[in-house]
């Protein structure tokens, strides 16, 4: 069983449009978040992480979103660019000692020009 | 530039044969971890190395052998391995074992097992 679900696959956006993607949670004893990118060919790259403690974070034009009632959490990208054009993966743990990564399966992002 | 590299890039091997994965990182870091990614699955953490010592092993069958000796080389020894096993293998590394410090991982070895 998921402990983090990234239900849909794939998301289409135009350029210099919003995208959202959500990432749901079951185990609520994780605290901290994170959305990692990545490209075909290449390893998952870091892109913005959100502790249990706050319900926004904000870099650029990326922001994740935290509704820890709801167990969800979802990442904004305003405005969209086709180098946005990527796998998402939404992560989840428990800070502390020895803590480990729970991935979800990813969104394919792909922004048309 | 993530500074993690692995090779091969690509592996095909058969059943019986013994194979090598091996990943270098140039980042200075402590931990060190192996990920799979099968078809349509989540990443799955199979093992860490903080500080050149094995301290996380996620339930791994003992076909696949990790070794760590020294701080920037972490290896992943294949043996006997069976067709589910094919999949991407990721390793990454970070300067602590925490999740707050960023895991950079490399491209992966895209392995299939026939």
């Amino acid at each position: 069983d998921q402990q983090v679900k990234q239900n849909s696959p794939s998301l289409s956006v135009q350029e210099g449009r919003i995208s959202i993607l959500n990432c749901d949670y079951t185990n609520s004893m994780f605290d901290y978040f994170l959305w990692y990118k990545k490209y075909p060919a290449e390893g998952p790259t870091f892109l913005i992480s959100i502790s249990s403690i706050k319900d926004k974070n904000e870099d650029g034009r990326f922001t994740v979103f935290l509704n820890k009632s709801a167990k969800h959490l979802s990442l904004h990208i305003v405005p969209s660019q086709p180098g946005d054009s990527a796998v998402y993966f939404c992560a989840a743990s428990e800070t502390g000692a020895n803590s480990k990564l729970t991935f979800g399966k990813g969104i394919t992002l792909s922004v048309r020009p | 530039e993530t500074g993690v590299t692995q090779t091969p890039r690509h592996l095909v091997m058969g059943m019986t044969n013994k194979k090598s994965l091996k990943c270098e990182q140039h980042l200075g870091h402590n931990a060190m971890y192996w990920y799979k990614q099968s078809a349509k699955k989540p990443l799955e953490l199979m093992f860490v190395y903080n500080f050149k010592e094995q301290t996380e092993n996620n339930s791994v069958p003992s076909r696949f052998s990790p070794e760590c000796p020294n701080s920037s080389h972490l290896f992943l020894h294949l043996h006997t391995l069976q067709p589910e096993d094919s999949a991407l293998y990721l390793c990454a590394s970070s300067r602590l074992w925490q999740v707050q410090e960023t895991q950079y991982f490399g491209p992966g070895t895209r392995l299939l097992v026939l």
